[in-house]
């Protein structure tokens, strides 16, 4: 079984801010992780994946995570907020190439001018 | 890099009518794409697993007689939401994965908005 928490529903950070989106999943075997972008109406744009190797990983529009094995953890980061991130960002965990994918229930993200 | 369209974006139907809603992969093929609900300010739900050339898998809950399925070729899939009723309204999302990239992540069309009156 596998699953994915989220916290914080709502995220607000000022414009040029730190943003830090929290990610903690289970699963029985080493998992796969990502994180995805939904814009209003729109579906869901891939933001960054992690699958093996390297623990850091970078994705577009300078968003990174980090995979932790130990906290079991998978938080998105910005160093610098843009009025542009405003979206909600959804975190999803599969345990293989072509296995069922699991999201968590979201984080709204609000920048404030 | 992959495309996913899906069509139409918004359907506005009357209670009890049927409502078909498509997911083209443009530029890979796919042998398995999933549909999506979601509901308002929540996260999505998996309704089924739509395989090329065979039944779709549904998940616990869903009523297949109700949301069918048909995935007839490698970058085609269709929900049929049968006899719909307001309570059907919603947000509905497919996916699909590359069925050549182990690796490949899940690839999103646009939603289609439906709203049953």
């Amino acid at each position: 079984a596998q699953s994915v928490t989220q916290l914080g529903s709502h995220v607000s950070v000022s414009e040029g801010a730190l943003v830090l989106l929290r990610c903690n999943y289970s699963s029985s075997v080493p998992p796969y992780l990502f994180w995805y972008v939904q814009y209003p109406n729109q579906g869901l744009q891939l933001l960054l994946k992690y699958t093996t190797g390297a623990t850091l990983v970078k994705g577009i529009n300078g968003f990174e995570a980090e995979f932790k094995k130990s906290e079991t953890s998978f938080h998105l980061t910005k160093p610098s907020a843009h009025m542009s991130d405003a979206a909600e960002y959804f975190c999803a965990v599969s345990s293989g190439g072509y296995q069922k994918v699991t999201f968590g229930t979201g984080t709204k993200l609000q920048v404030i001018p | 890099g992959a495309v996913v369209s899906q069509h139409p974006s918004r359907v506005i139907c009357k209670s009890g009518t049927s409502v078909k809603i498509e997911c083209r992969s443009l530029d890979f093929q796919a042998t398995t794409m999933f549909w999506y609900r979601q509901f308002p300010k929540k996260s999505l739900m998996l309704m089924a697993t739509s395989n090329e050339g065979s039944k779709a898998t549904y998940e616990q809950g869903v009523e297949k007689d109700k949301f069918l399925i048909n995935h007839a070729s490698l970058t085609l899939s269709t929900l049929t939401v049968t006899s719909a009723h307001p309570e059907d309204s919603s947000f509905y999302i497919c996916s699909a994965r590359d069925a050549y990239s182990y690796n490949s992540p899940l690839h999103f069309g646009n939603g289609t908005r439906l709203t049953v009156t």
